[in-house]
């Protein structure tokens, strides 16, 4: 079974430069979660979609940061502009579902980001 | 509000030693809880879970993990530890109140160094 996939692996912009993120989750899983890890932290959620609708976008900075999963499959991560503290790794994830044993999370390999 | 705690940020351990990797935690209700393992350059790997049942879970590569509720604790063991094991763990937890939301609360993170 395929994992998860992500794309870019690594991109550095400078700052105020916009830039998007890719990701194919694992075929068949309805729910699909973007997190952020800045490095020396644990990873934050910044959105999670269950199929092509959002459930939980409370962290993410709706200023600079959008996300759409349009045919509720695969799903793009956008920044712009991009700041310096957005450097990070993104790591998207999915999930059968929501139910307690169709949640757990698989991660994919993150995009590694650099803003300079 | 959910949280978790990883008390100590690396642990060192003889190859074949057993290791133990801490995890505390704080949430409203029955916790899900998990833990995952990252290696450099590399997305989160899934190890294990607890959703109820039997306190002791085993999981992948020979990981087990306590789940004790009086000292909400959640700690990552091994009986015989492996230089390969030599990563960095995560714990997270997930609040099982039933919302929308499958949203893990991350620990900072554990590096588990193994000495040959």
């Amino acid at each position: 079974e395929a994992g998860v996939a992500q794309s870019p692996r690594y991109k550095i912009i400078e700052k105020r430069q916009s830039v998007a993120f890719w990701c194919n989750p694992i075929s068949g899983h309805a729910t699909l979660y973007w997190y952020q890890q800045i490095l020396g932290q644990g990873p934050k959620l910044l959105i999670q979609f269950q199929n092509n609708g959002v459930v939980d976008d409370s962290q993410l900075p709706k200023d600079r940061f959008s996300a759409e999963r349009l045919k509720g499959v695969d799903s793009t991560l956008k920044i712009q502009p991009a700041k310096l503290e957005d450097s990070a790794v993104y790591l998207c994830a999915s999930s059968l579902g929501q139910g307690a044993h169709q949640e757990t999370q698989y991660f994919g390999p993150g995009t590694r980001l650099l803003v300079l | 509000a959910q949280s978790v705690a990883q008390p100590e940020d690396q642990v060192n351990v003889a190859e074949g030693n057993p290791l133990t990797v801490k995890c505390t935690y704080s949430v409203s209700g029955n916790p899900y809880l998990f833990w995952y393992v990252q290696y450099p350059n590399r997305g989160l790997q899934f190890l294990l879970k607890y959703i109820t049942g039997d306190n002791l879970v085993k999981g992948s590569y020979g990981f087990e993990a306590e789940f004790n509720k009086s000292q909400t604790s959640f700690h990552l063991k091994k009986p015989s530890a492996l230089v390969s094991d030599s990563a960095l763990y995560f714990c997270a937890v997930r609040a099982s109140y039933g919302g929308a939301t499958n949203k893990l609360i991350f620990g900072t993170g554990t590096l588990l160094a193994v000495q040959p």
